[in-house]
């Protein structure tokens, strides 16, 4: 199975300021005859389901501020929010698709500081 | 409008079965793959298994935990999406998701990341 570990466990950023969420796959999600990483994160609020936020490890999802976004290759992922606003309070989770099982990070609880 | 909508979940005694079921609408469900992902309380997501369209094959896949316990069905006339649970264990305690990528369904053998997800059926395993 591919282990998916994501740095830190949790932060606390202060408004308007840039929140940086890492991501490690255990082997390589890119597949090189597309040249796709078969990557994606997830944002999560209390009580609510997962919400797909970036998907081939950089493509925002419609209707997603531009104030997230992706990037990496192979195995190694950044989610970034360049101005945290206050109703990105939650948890955000990566998770691979490149094969099954489709295992997710253990996620990242983003606070205000 | 595309939706899935969980049930059957409940309280059930370790040992015990229960089946959940997803109800899809919105969309061509027998040309999607569906998975359900678990959340246990205050803990992170967990991909439970996969079943692929007719299409392309209707086989199943299950992550190692529940593997032998747990099996994925579907009933394309109903458009609806089964797991039967069995000897349940106190550990599968958890909110239960059913979900799909939309994208996918558009194209036999696409996969994806998952961009429609139900709000989810809570399965408690105690005595």
């Amino acid at each position: 199975d591919i282990v998916m570990t994501q740095s830190p466990d949790s932060l606390a950023v202060s408004l308007g300021e840039r929140a940086t969420i890492n991501c490690r796959s255990s082997r390589s999600v890119l597949f090189t005859s597309n040249n796709k990483n078969y990557l994606a994160w997830y944002q999560q609020r209390p009580g609510q389901p997962p919400k797909l936020l970036i998907y081939w490890a950089s493509t925002r999802e419609s209707g997603v501020p531009d104030r997230f976004s992706g990037s990496g290759s192979g195995t190694d992922f950044t989610l970034t929010i360049s101005s945290l606003q206050a109703e990105d309070v939650a948890v955000y989770y990566c998770q691979q698709y490149y094969t099954a099982p489709r295992t997710f990070g253990q996620g990242t609880k983003v606070e205000i500081k | 409008e595309v939706q899935l909508v969980e049930s059957g979940g409940g309280l059930v005694k370790p040992g015990g079965s229960l089946r959940l079921s997803c109800a899809a609408s919105g969309f061509t469900f027998s040309n999607a793959w569906m998975s359900w992902v678990r959340q246990a309380p205050g803990k992170g997501l967990e991909w439970v298994g996969r079943i692929k369209s007719k299409t392309d094959s209707g086989t199943t896949d299950y992550a190692a935990p529940v593997k032998g316990r747990f099996t994925i069905s579907r009933d394309d006339s109903k458009n609806t999406m089964y797991l039967q649970m069995n000897s349940l264990k106190t550990d599968d305690t958890a909110v239960y998701y059913c979900t799909t990528c939309g994208p996918c369904i558009a194209v036999a053998g696409t996969v994806g990341a998952f961009d429609i997800w139900g709000q989810g059926t809570m399965v408690t395993v105690s005595s």
